[in-house]
């Protein structure tokens, strides 16, 4: 089946540092997403990709769809402790009936 | 604004129970899913409904059984609950296809097997 793996697992960075994440695919997807899970909260959508090589920003966060289709990249600028949280990637399948594939996640923490 | 609502938060169970979670949504969301999130394991999918009526196995059905008898909910069902059932389970919801895919999560129930 379809498998996302995201790296790396966890992160350990000081207040202000940029911190930069990967998730790659074993097959092409369409859109990419990425998500952000606060401690006993559900997961949040923080960017949303459509379309390959797109470049998108929310504030402090810049995610990249990759030109394989098969990769994308979600970048924090200026970390703050309010970042810490887990973050996950995901997209849909097109071949499985849009059933949505999630990476196992990096787990941030901010050192103030 | 709802979005998607589940009940209950948080539960017990001694080994052997039954009980339903329930998923509500208020999207008019075309897709439902269920999943469980365990530590280290990120989310895993038990079942999703992609219509009214419709539901299909995901990653990790066994134990759980799942209906759409109406648009806007999604029940998931242990039978005869087990410890390896101790997890938190999401219900999520999206469009079905192009933009707008992007899958909206409830708040998590949170249920212990003992």
């Amino acid at each position: 089946g379809q498998q996302l793996n995201q790296s790396p697992q966890s992160m350990f960075i000081q207040e202000g540092e940029d911190v930069s994440m990967n998730c790659t695919s074993s097959s092409i997807f369409n859109t990419w997403l990425w998500y952000k899970q606060d401690p006993g909260e559900g997961p949040v959508l923080l960017i949303a990709l459509y379309k390959a090589g797109e470049l998108t920003s929310n504030g402090r966060l810049t995610a990249q769809f990759g030109i394989t289709r098969k990769d994308s990249f979600l970048n924090i600028s200026a970390s703050i402790p309010s970042d810490v949280g887990i973050y996950f990637c995901a997209g849909p399948s097109s071949n499985t009936g849009n059933q949505f594939y999630f990476g196992t996640g990096t787990s941030l923490t901010v050192i103030p | 604004n709802a979005g998607v609502t589940q009940t209950p938060k948080f539960r017990v169970l001694k080994t052997g129970q039954s009980m339903t979670l329930l998923c509500a949504q208020d999207m008019n969301h075309e897709y439902m899913y269920w999943y469980r999130q365990d530590p280290g394991m990120g989310l895993r999918l038990i079942h999703y409904s992609v219509g009214e009526g419709t539901t299909a196995k995901g990653k990790v059905p066994d134990g759980y059984n799942v209906s759409r008898l109406k648009k806007q909910n999604f029940l998931l069902g242990l039978e005869s609950a087990a410890p390896s059932q101790t997890s938190v389970y999401f219900c999520a919801s999206s469009h079905n296809e192009g933009v707008g895919t992007e899958a909206f999560f409830g708040q998590g129930t949170r249920l212990t097997v003992v």
